[in-house]
């Protein structure tokens, strides 16, 4: 079974602060993606990654980077907190070639 | 890139009964559908999917339609019950060929009354 897993369930954080969301996936996944999910948006793409060190934009970028050092481990960084930043987000990886993506568990932030 | 709409955003149905939503997308090379559903406070899981080779898939009570001249694929549940509320979410590949993000429809709350 593959497994996503993202490291904080739940995370409440301060305007102006550097959050770090981390996901690791433990099946050699090449491909790994993060979503953001608001009611009545669904999911839109943030970032994605086809191999380590690379990145590519998706919808959403702006406010947000990435890093994978790792082939396993992809992470998401808010550079400075907003409010409009609070949101579910929700790390997928995939096999290079396929198209079908495996959701970790997702981590609900709230800035304050 | 692709774009992705599905209807209707909420659908309440009797238990028993059928449930249908229905997703249109853009780009006319596109070939791969999938359908998620996401139950309360979990992650999304694929359900079903479809290639533009077929018309139609099935898997026990579900199953997805595909109408590539209308550019419109939808999920049919039968003998809907109560686990089968949850929000569900269409998507389609970004570009129609290479590694490729999916892009999601914004989704279907389904409730199921009993």
């Amino acid at each position: 079974d593959v497994k996503v897993t993202q490291s904080s369930r739940y995370l409440v954080k301060r305007t102006g602060e550097k959050v770090f969301l981390e996901c690791v996936q433990d099946m050699d996944h090449e491909n790994m993606f993060w979503y953001r999910q608001d009611p009545g948006l669904g999911l839109r793409l943030i970032y994605f990654s086809y191999d380590v060190k690379m990145k590519e934009k998706g919808d959403i970028p702006e406010g947000y980077s990435v890093s994978r050092e790792k082939k396993e481990r992809f992470s998401l960084i808010l550079e400075s907190a907003s409010t409009n930043q609070t949101s579910m987000y929700l790390c997928a990886s995939s096999l290079v070639g396929t198209t079908e993506a495996f959701f970790g568990q997702g981590t609900r932030l709230t800035v304050v | 890139g692709e774009n992705v709409e599905q209807h209707p955003s909420t659908l309440s149905v009797q238990e028993g009964d059928s449930a249908v939503i229905k997703c249109t997308y853009s780009d006319s090379a596109s070939n791969y559908f999938p359908w998620y559903k996401q139950e309360l406070g979990k992650r999304p899981q694929l359900i079903i999917d479809i290639r533009s080779n077929v018309g139609e898939k099935k898997d026990q009570r579900i199953a997805v339609t595909l109408n590539k001249t209308a550019k419109h694929f939808s999920l049919h549940i039968t003998e809907t019950q109560p686990e089968d509320s949850a929000v569900y979410f269409c998507a389609a590949p970004s570009f129609p060929s290479g590694n490729t993000p999916l892009v999601f429809g914004k989704g279907t709350r389904l409730s199921v009354i009993a």
